[in-house]
């Protein structure tokens, strides 16, 4: 079956501009996670959705950053005023419910976002 | 802060022998244990998940999760180039605080 889509794959802006990730889950699956990865380093969670609950937003680095899932489904991430620092891989991830609570992520191909 | 902690290696094994990756985390109520494959410029892509403690095997590899000690461990028998990649432990405590490793990244010499 389908997996995990994201677009742009690969972005290219300049400082200040604004961009829009788009994330199109597995069907089925309730719950949503964006994650960034800088070159060489790690996960770095950013926001999480859950069905009709309201989102985790406690990994936004800051209020440029915000996101919605609108209908249960696509998510948008969007960064306004891009930074330099702001140049990552955006990845998407959703997960089925097992037992009523999300369970194993399956990840998208990620969005490369390079500003410059 | 709820963490989880892994070697950042490089770890390198010679090929056909055993690499051992390891885990450890914090959070008690935890009850969920991935592992999670991730070759350089690819996304995670899952390898095995684990619930209870003790060993779960699927083909060459095996978890093993000691849930006293809060540790969780992959063993990768008969290494082979192809298992070059950085390996991601991920921990959640009913979908509460799911939790990714900084990974340990494995060199497997020809």
């Amino acid at each position: 079956g389908a997996g995990v889509s994201q677009s742009p794959s690969n972005k290219v802006t300049e400082k200040g501009k604004d961009v829009e990730l788009r994330c199109d889950p597995i069907s089925g699956h309730t719950a949503l996670y964006w994650y960034r990865q800088s070159l060489g380093q790690g996960l770095e969670f950013l926001i999480y959705f859950q069905g009709n609950s309201a989102p985790d937003k406690s990994g936004l680095p800051s209020d440029r950053f915000s996101a919605e899932r609108t209908g249960g489904s696509v998510s948008t991430l969007t960064i306004q005023r891009t930074q330099q620092e702001d140049s990552a891989v955006y990845l998407c991830a959703s997960s089925p419910l097992r037992g009523g609570v999300p369970d194993t992520q399956y990840f998208g191909p990620g969005t490369r976002l390079t500003v410059l | 802060q709820k963490e989880v902690e892994q070697n950042s290696g490089p770890l390198s094994v010679p090929e056909g022998a055993i690499a051992s990756l390891n885990c450890t985390y914090s959070d008690r109520g935890s009850q969920s244990f991935f592992w999670y494959r991730q070759y350089s410029g690819k996304s995670p892509e899952l390898i095995m998940s684990i619930y209870s403690n003790g060993d779960k095997e699927d083909g060459r590899f095996t978890a093993q999760l000691n849930k006293a000690s809060q540790y969780v461990s992959l063993l990768i028998r008969d290494s082979q180039p192809s298992d070059s990649a950085t390996y991601l432990c991920a921990v959640d405590n009913y979908g509460q605080n799911f939790v990714f490793g900084p990974g340990t990244r494995l060199s497997v010499l020809p």
